[in-house]
């Protein structure tokens, strides 16, 4: 089985920290994703990475940057978090690019800036 | 412009009946792929089904079926012989060629099975 793995179910940080959330995939894959989700938005996506040390923005980039140094991992990065932040964060992996390649996501983490 | 469309915030429907989840989209690539995924309390998303944009037939994955309607721009899910297991939030999404083959999401559906 695929399995994508967030490092944390939930967190919660203080206005201003510099947060990392960090995603694993055991299926090398090159495609991996980040999105985050609130209700009656359903997912947006932040970044996406093709290939190790590429990333490109999503359709909501700002405030966030990430990190793909390894195939296998893909952070992301709130360098000073803010309560809008606040919200659930879901990484992704998919092999190659295809119409009907499907993605694989992790349990998700809550997140939880006061 | 919203890429994916789900008019239906929450449903409620009675365990053993069959229940519809609508979903448009908005595209002017001649290929693109249509996914369903189920989002349970736990949070993980769960790949249900693909229909891509020139299969000749509606996409069926045991107890869920697709109701592909092209011309419509529309991609219904169906889910039948509802289960208890089945209360979950729904979201179509959708692949394109011109989107770089990102998945765009729409809001999704809370479906609530009653017993």
């Amino acid at each position: 089985d695929v399995k994508v793995t967030q490092s944390s179910r939930y967190l919660v940080k203080r206005t201003g920290e510099k947060v990392f959330l960090e995603c694993v995939q055991d299926m090398d894959h090159e495609n991996m994703f980040w999105y985050r989700q609130d209700p009656g938005l359903g997912l947006r996506l932040i970044y996406f990475s093709y290939d190790v040390k590429m990333k490109e923005k999503g359709d909501i980039p700002e405030g966030y940057s990430v990190s793909r140094e390894k195939k296998e991992r893909f952070s992301l990065i709130l360098e000073s978090a803010s309560t809008n932040q606040t919200s659930m964060y879901l990484c992704a992996s998919s092999p190659g690019q295809g119409l009907n390649t499907e993605a694989f996501f992790g349990q998700g983490t809550r997140l939880t800036v006061v | 412009a919203q890429k994916i469309t789900q008019t239906q915030p929450g449903m409620f429907v009675q365990e053993k009946e069959a229940v519809t989840l609508d979903c448009t989209y908005d595209t002017s690539d001649p290929s693109y792929g249509l996914f369903w995924y189920k989002q349970p309390s736990s949070g993980e998303m769960i790949f249900l089904i693909y229909q891509g944009s020139y299969d000749q037939q509606n996409a069926t994955e045991g107890r869920y079926s697709l109701n592909f309607q092209k011309a419509r721009k529309s991609a219904n899910l169906v889910i039948s012989a509802s289960q208890l297991g089945d209360s979950a939030m729904y979201f179509c999404a959708m692949r394109e060629v011109s989107n770089d083959y990102k998945l765009s999401f729409g809001a999704g559906t809370t479906v609530t099975v009653r017993a």
